[in-house]
């Protein structure tokens, strides 16, 4: 079954500091992975995607995602975090085949300092 | 980008009774929209697949009639709760993919809490 982990339940970090959410996945074929954030009271907005072709992802609000296929991972890093970035984030598979059905991680809650 | 919108945002009811949730695809047309359930500090768990014009598929251990789904139009599903109990009580979260076949982004609501006293 296509899973992923999200080892960390949270993250904290300074202001202006790199920060890295972490995510493993196990998946049978070519893994498709994904990240999105969660603000309070907002729905989940899509951040990245890996599909296929360079390991570092770019993404939305300065995120970037970076694939590594022999350590299974495929972790989020931003250069330097803002307390704006406080959220919760979850790394995502597709259930199967069929690519829109998703299974969650866990979920990272992420605080960032002033 | 894609907007979804659900309704109401929060609800809160008595046990016994039934609540209905809508999900609507404001600015596309979604073939298929997901419901999930987000319970505090876990993950999203998918409840169900809702297929415009047929019948949802439901996901293992979820109860289809307790979980009622109806996908009436192409921007519209709705989820109705019924014989709703305290434990029952949620974060429901509606999901629609702009693409059937394609490794896609989904695009979720805001998310409906539900709260049965």
């Amino acid at each position: 079954a296509q899973s992923v982990a999200q080892p960390e339940d949270q993250v904290n970090v300074a202001e202006g500091n790199p920060l890295t959410v972490k995510c493993t996945y196990s998946v049978s074929g070519n893994p498709y992975l994904f990240w999105y954030v969660q603000y309070p009271n907002r729905g989940l907005q899509f951040l990245l995607k890996y599909i296929t072709g360079d390991n570092l992802v770019k993404g939305s609000y300065g995120f970037e995602a970076e694939f590594n296929k022999s350590q299974t991972s495929f972790h989020l890093k931003k250069p330097s975090a803002l307390v704006s970035d406080s959220a919760l984030y979850f790394c995502a598979v597709p259930k199967d085949t069929g690519f829109q059905k998703l299974v969650f991680g866990t979920g990272t809650r992420l605080l960032v300092s002033p | 980008g894609a907007v979804v919108s659900q309704h109401p945002s929060w609800v809160i009811c008595k046990s016994g009774t039934s609540v209905k949730i809508e999900c609507r695809s404001l600015d596309f047309q979604a073939t298929t929209m997901f419901w999930y359930r987000q319970f505090p500090k876990q993950s999203l768990m998918l409840m169900a697949t809702s297929n415009e014009g047929s019948k949802a598929t439901y996901e293992q251990g979820v109860e289809k009639d307790k979980f009622l789904i109806n996908h009436a139009s192409l921007t519209l599903s709705t989820l109705t709760v019924t014989s709703a109990h305290p434990e029952d009580s949620s974060f429901y979260i509606c999901s629609a993919g702009l693409s059937r076949d394609l490794p896609d982004t989904q695009y979720f609501g805001p998310g409906t809490r539900l709260t049965v006293l």
